[in-house]
């Protein structure tokens, strides 16, 4: 079976640094991109960041770029989310999920076909 | 950044409904558009990529539409496990853009 499968949210103090984990399995990991979205309690999905198969292409969130880093490890079918100098504005459920290429009528589409089940983050002192 | 803009925000709907969801990009985005479902407390789900193409799986009473800077998403006949939040989101650019979500409710 197919399955994305977070980890590593908590309560963490403003400035603080956590680092999610987002396990991969049921399909060939390195096949693909991989993507962050967060939801804040209450709100609307938010894009956060994704990473290209090899790891070479990333794009960011403008809010996030220079405290959150996207990486993976390919052997380990594995995803993380380095969070630093975290704001309470940061607080959200934070899902992966996988950002596969779909074709259609000779084009390509990036579609989030994939998710997990979200791993909260709670951003206060 | 591509901002999506969709409408309503909520509406009210009855087993049997037929609905419509419209979400409005700032700028052209070809058809590079989804559409996702999203239950209280799940993960979202991908309905319709391509604006228009059926993701393998869901109900046929789902269908897309619209290209450019238009889109809707229609439900021919709202069901029991429809009730739930639909959110547009655009390829086209990064970064990355989601409508603001239309809830449907009872």
């Amino acid at each position: 079976e197919v399955q994305l499968a977070e980890s590593g949210g908590g309560l963490v103090q403003p400035e603080g640094s956590l680092r999610l984990s987002c396990a991969a399995s049921g399909f060939t990991f390195s096949d693909y991109w991989m993507t962050w979205v967060r939801q804040a309690p209450g709100k609307g999905l938010e894009w956060v960041a994704n990473i290209r198969r090899d790891g070479t292409t990333i794009y960011y969130l403008d809010s996030v770029k220079g405290r959150f880093t996207i990486s993976r490890d390919n052997a380990k079918n594995s995803l993380y989310l380095q969070m630093n100098s975290l704001r309470a504005e940061d607080t959200a459920v934070y899902y992966c999920a996988r950002d596969a290429n779909y074709y259609d009528a000779g084009n390509y589409y990036d579609v989030f076909d994939i998710w997990g089940q979200g791993t909260m983050v709670t951003v206060s002192s | 950044a591509i901002q999506m803009t969709q409408s309503p925000s909520s509406l009210s709907a009855s087993v049997g409904d037929r609905v419509n969801i419209t979400c409005r990009a700032s700028q052209g985005i070809r058809n590079d558009l989804g559409w996702y479902q999203q239950k209280p407390g799940k993960a979202p789900k991908l309905l319709i990529y391509a604006a228009s193409s059926l993701q393998s799986g869901v109900p046929s009473r789902f269908s897309g539409s619209g290209s450019g800077s238009d889109f809707t998403l229609t439900i021919g006949s709202l069901q029991p496990e429809d009730f739930a939040t639909y959110y547009c989101l655009q390829d086209y650019k990064y970064p990355r853009t989601f409508g603001q979500g239309t809830k449907v409710e009872l």
